[in-house]
């Protein structure tokens, strides 16, 4: 079964802090790296993604990836109430030609002001 | 505001009716999905068309019967369907390739009764 995992949470950090949002998964033959935002109601809305090793970063977020460990992470630096979501860390399963992606649980965040 | 138009916003619908779903997008992508979600769950894929044939079917059960009239439309038959499969109903596309992200719909809200 392979196996995307996140922190449940709920993460709460108060505004201006950094938020670390972790995720591992089981299927070393994994390529493809994305995070999602998803408010309450509403569809996931794409954030990041990353297919190598190291970091990338996009204005106040940052993804990090380490296949070795199996590990993706997400930093969100100076965090806003109106980053309040639930975030999905989702695979693109291994030896698939399109978008099969496992999604984690998700993990909800709460900015406080 | 998403590139991927999904309609109706919310249907309710008898467990004897008929109904569909409908998506659309003009991005160029020639895969397409439908990813069921239920509450604070994440999304869990149903199908997957690329290049306008179908290519992935979760195992869905046949009550659900979805269709690519082109490039562009994907569509989801609703039939003899059950209280259990109210839930928010996601229409994602992406461009060709494992690497390539996916883009969701805003979804449609389903509810059975």
């Amino acid at each position: 079964q392979k196996e995307v995992e996140q922190n449940s949470g709920p993460l709460s950090v108060p505004e201006g802090a950094i938020a670390s949002l972790n995720c591992t998964y089981s299927d070393r033959g994994s390529q493809s790296f994305f995070w999602y935002r998803q408010y309450s109601g509403k569809s996931p809305e794409l954030i990041m993604f990353i297919y190598s090793n190291g970091d990338k970063e996009d204005g106040r977020f940052t993804a990090q990836l380490n296949k070795a460990s199996q590990y993706v992470s997400l930093l969100i630096r100076d965090s806003q109430p109106s980053d309040s979501a639930t975030y999905l860390c989702a695979v693109n399963a291994g030896g698939t030609s399109y978008g099969k992606l496992t999604f984690g649980q998700g993990t909800i965040l709460t900015v406080h002001p | 505001d998403t590139e991927v138009t999904q309609t109706p916003k919310h249907l309710v619908m008898g467990m004897t009716n008929k109904k569909s779903l409908k998506c659309e997008q003009h991005m160029g992508h020639r895969a397409m999905y439908w990813y069921k979600q239920k509450a604070k769950k994440p999304p869990e894929l149903m199908f997957v068309y690329s290049y306008e044939k179908l290519s992935i079917n979760e195992s869905v059960p046949s009550r659900f019967s979805p269709e690519c009239p082109n490039s562009s439309l994907l569509n989801l038959h609703l039939h003899a369907l059950q209280p259990e499969d109210s839930a928010l109903y996601l229409c994602a596309s992406s461009q060709e390739g494992r690497n390539s992200p996916l883009h969701f719909g805003n979804g449609t809200r389903l509810t059975v009764t």
